[in-house]
C-alpha cells in the first residue's frame, strides 16, 4: 500500500501568518491526493481533492499543489479557526491511505 | 444540510462482537457509495470499508477481512458495521463518511464519530 509521509509534524504559528504542509508518497499518486481538516471532537472536512480543487465551501485562503509524489497544502493567512490537525489522503492505488498529519498549533 | 450521526460504540471484551451504525439525512442516501474510517487513540486516519449504492459491492481494509461485515438500508438512510472477533487494535472512534459521487474514496462528508473500546 501507498505510504503517505506528511511533514512537519507540528507547525506553530501566529494568526495571519502563512502555512505550508507536505506530503510525500511513497510512490505516485498523479494527482489523487486529498487533504482534510480536523479539529478534536468534531467531523474531519474534505479541504482539496485532485491535489488543487477546493471542496464546497473552503475559503480560498487554502490552496493545494503538486502531482506525482510531492504535493503542498497552503494556508494563506491563518485565521484563529484554522488551527488544527491536517491529513493528506490518496485514491490512486487501493486500499486508500492517510498521511500521519501535521499539527498547526497557535504559537 | 448532509448529516451523518453514527451510533453503537461502547466498551466491549475482546473477541466480542458490536454493531455500530450511521442514520443519513440530507442528501439521496441511495445515490452515494458509503464508507467507515476508523482513527485510533493518537494515531492517523484508517479507511475500513465501504459499500457501494445497492449494498451489492462491498471492500475491507486487509485487517478487516472476514471480521468486519458494512450493509446498508436504502429504506431508512442508514449504513452499518457489524464487527466480530474484535481485537485491542480495533480501539478506535470509528466515522461514518459520504464519498464523493464523482470521486470514489474522496470522503465528502463525515459524522462526528462513535468510540469503540476493546479491552477486558
Amino acid at each position: 500500500e501507498i505510504v503517505l509521509t506528511q511533514s512537519p509534524a507540528t507547525l506553530s504559528l501566529s494568526p495571519g501568518e502563512g502555512a505550508t504542509l507536505s506530503c510525500r508518497a511513497s510512490q505516485s499518486v498523479s494527482r489523487f491526493l486529498a487533504w482534510y481538516q480536523h479539529k478534536p471532537g468534531q467531523a474531519p472536512r474534505l479541504l482539496i481533492y485532485d491535489a488543487s480543487n477546493r471542496a464546497t465551501g473552503i475559503p480560498a485562503r487554502f490552496s493545494g499543489s503538486g502531482s506525482g509524489a510531492d504535493f503542498t497544502l497552503t494556508i494563506r493567512s491563518l485565521e484563529p479557526e484554522d488551527f488544527a490537525v491536517y491529513y493528506c489522503q490518496q485514491r490512486s492505488n487501493w486500499p486508500p491511505t492517510f498521511g500521519g498529519g501535521t499539527k498547526v498549533e497557535i504559537k | 444540510e448532509v448529516q451523518l450521526v453514527e451510533s453503537g460504540g461502547g466498551l466491549v471484551q475482546p473477541g466480542g462482537s458490536l454493531r455500530l451504525s450511521c442514520a443519513a439525512s440530507g442528501f439521496n442516501f441511495k445515490s452515494y457509495w458509503m464508507s467507515w474510517v476508523r482513527q485510533a487513540p493518537g494515531k492517523g486516519l484508517e479507511w475500513v470499508a465501504n459499500i457501494n449504492q445497492d449494498g451489492s459491492v462491498k471492500y475491507y481494509v486487509d485487517s478487516v477481512k472476514g471480521r468486519f461485515t458494512i450493509s446498508r438500508d436504502n429504506a431508512y438512510d442508514s449504513v452499518n458495521l457489524q464487527m466480530n472477533s474484535l481485537r485491542a487494535e480495533d480501539t478506535a472512534v470509528y466515522y461514518c463518511t459520504r464519498e464523493s459521487s464523482s470521486s470514489d474514496y474522496y470522503f465528502e462528508n463525515w459524522g462526528q464519530g462513535t468510540l469503540v473500546t476493546v479491552s477486558s
